[in-house]
């Protein structure tokens, strides 16, 4: 256990509409990341933070922003959810101190109509 | 970039018999690989990893790999299956980005199946 929680964990939204979801750690690490989980995919990075506002985009990006405001919050937004963003997301953050290792969140089903 | 490419989507083996899932890797220096499980409707658990100390990596729950440099390959090996081993299985390899943050690239998983 990581200590990482994520909000909400299922989560039924229409088209349109403007999603956030959480993610928290209790152990202050300063590397966090958000991946979807898609059939056929295996998992694929949206975004990443190296530290409190510090963000950069990773292979999926497109119609996702983030913000870390603090250490322990990792914040995923759609601006305007499509069914294609239909997908289990997932937090993650990277150990210390073996630097290469990442810890998965429990994840949050997002559904969108 | 770095790229794994898992060769089986699904395989079923008996329980009490070895399993063994394939992974081979892409890469222009030399990796840290990583294999995670997925049990269903849960998050992913690290089973074991490869970081350059050691080529045979021994992980949790009985599991082992061995990183194999002439043969690209980072293959999951079990000498006999349990139930409890039914699940999704990603190898994954890191990548470096910039300001010495890294990402995981996953392979597309392989669902093992265990049958009486």
């Amino acid at each position: 256990d990581a200590g990482i929680t994520q909000s909400p964990r299922h989560k039924v939204t229409e088209t349109g509409t403007p999603v956030t979801l959480r993610c928290h750690q209790t152990e202050n690490h300063r590397y966090m990341y958000w991946y979807r989980q898609d059939p056929g995919h295996g998992l694929r990075l949206i975004h990443y933070s190296y530290g409190v506002k510090d963000t950069d985009k990773g292979e999926v990006s497109d119609g996702y922003s983030v913000s870390r405001s603090k250490t322990e919050d990792f914040l995923l937004t759609l601006e305007s959810a499509t069914s294609s963003q239909t997908s289990v997301y997932f937090c993650a953050i990277r150990g210390t101190p073996e630097l290469e290792t990442q810890y998965f969140g429990p994840g949050t089903r997002l559904l969108v109509l | 970039a770095q790229s794994v490419t898992q060769l089986d989507s699904h395989v079923s083996v008996s329980e009490g018999t070895p399993v063994l899932l394939r992974c081979n890797y892409s890469s222009s220096y030399s990796p840290s690989l990583f294999w995670y499980v997925q049990h269903p409707n849960k998050g992913l658990q690290l089973l074991l990893k490869y970081t350059s100390a050691a080529t045979l990596v021994k992980g949790i729950n009985g599991f082992e790999a061995e990183f194999k440099k002439s043969e690209t390959s980072f293959h999951l090996t079990k000498p006999s299956a349990h139930m409890s081993d039914a699940a999704e299985y990603f190898c994954v390899v890191s990548d470096l980005l910039a300001g010495t943050a890294s990402k995981l690239t996953f392979g597309t998983g392989t669902r093992l199946q265990v049958t009486l």
